[in-house]
């Protein structure tokens, strides 16, 4: 009973080509994050919507976008993919705030290869 | 700001005991823990609160001094399913959201 559903799980594109990734949720919770992993690191918080307030982190690229049309699915659009933007994308959810004291749920990840 | 674990790798033998710790240098709320195996997402293991309240995994066990703004995650009596790396998160001003440290590799042996 998958949670937190993410599509694709791998996906290949060209420099420079637009991609977008996808999430969507079964749970209901409030918030939906976007990580950025790479190889031997810890997970990258690139933005998080509350509900539809969207918060970016000061340091996310601006070649990195994102939208939440409603409750379930969340988007992650990368306009121009350079080679440092390779790594895996992670998507998680929680109810409420990290302050709240609520865990986060993370879905599998999509793994983009920039050619 | 990342918090700072220690250590950075630890390897097991089955049966052994671990402790990872986790540091902070601004004052801490709760601290959260998670476990990614590779190649996989990070999964919930525990979230420590101020004031002693605790959420999580009945099988691990933590600590959280406040006023020394650590954390401590023990495994003890490791299994192989305990191998893999080891993130500790703590909210960033706001408590909005988490930033995670470096984590600490755990490999558990037969």
């Amino acid at each position: 009973d998958a949670m937190v559903i993410q599509n694709p799980r791998y996906q290949v594109t060209q420099f420079g080509k637009p991609v977008t990734l996808s999430c969507s949720q079964t749970l209901n919770h409030n918030v939906m994050y976007w990580y950025q992993q790479k190889s031997s690191q810890a997970p990258k918080l690139l933005f998080h919507y509350y509900d539809k307030d969207f918060n970016n982190e000061a340091d996310t690229p601006d070649n990195f976008q994102s939208r939440r049309p409603n409750t379930s699915f969340c988007f992650l659009d990368i306009r121009s993919p350079g080679l440092g933007d390779a790594a895996m994308y992670l998507c998680a959810t929680s109810r409420v705030r990290a302050s709240g004291g609520d865990e986060q749920y993370f879905g599998p990840g999509t793994r983009l290869t920039v050619t | 700001q990342q918090p700072v674990q220690s250590p950075q790798a630890v390897i097991l033998r089955e049966g052994e005991d671990a402790v990872i710790n986790c540091s902070s240098s601004k004052a801490l709320y709760s601290v959260h823990w998670y476990r990614q195996k590779h190649g996989e997402a990070p999964v919930f293991l525990m979230i420590l609160l101020k004031g002693g309240e605790q959420k999580g995994h009945e099988k691990i066990s933590a600590s959280f001094n406040e006023k020394k703004q650590q954390s401590s995650l023990y495994l003890t009596a490791s299994q192989l399913s305990y191998s893999g790396t080891y993130f500790c998160g703590t909210p960033n001003s706001g408590y909005s959201t988490l930033t995670f440290g470096k984590g600490t590799m755990l490999l558990v042996s037969p």
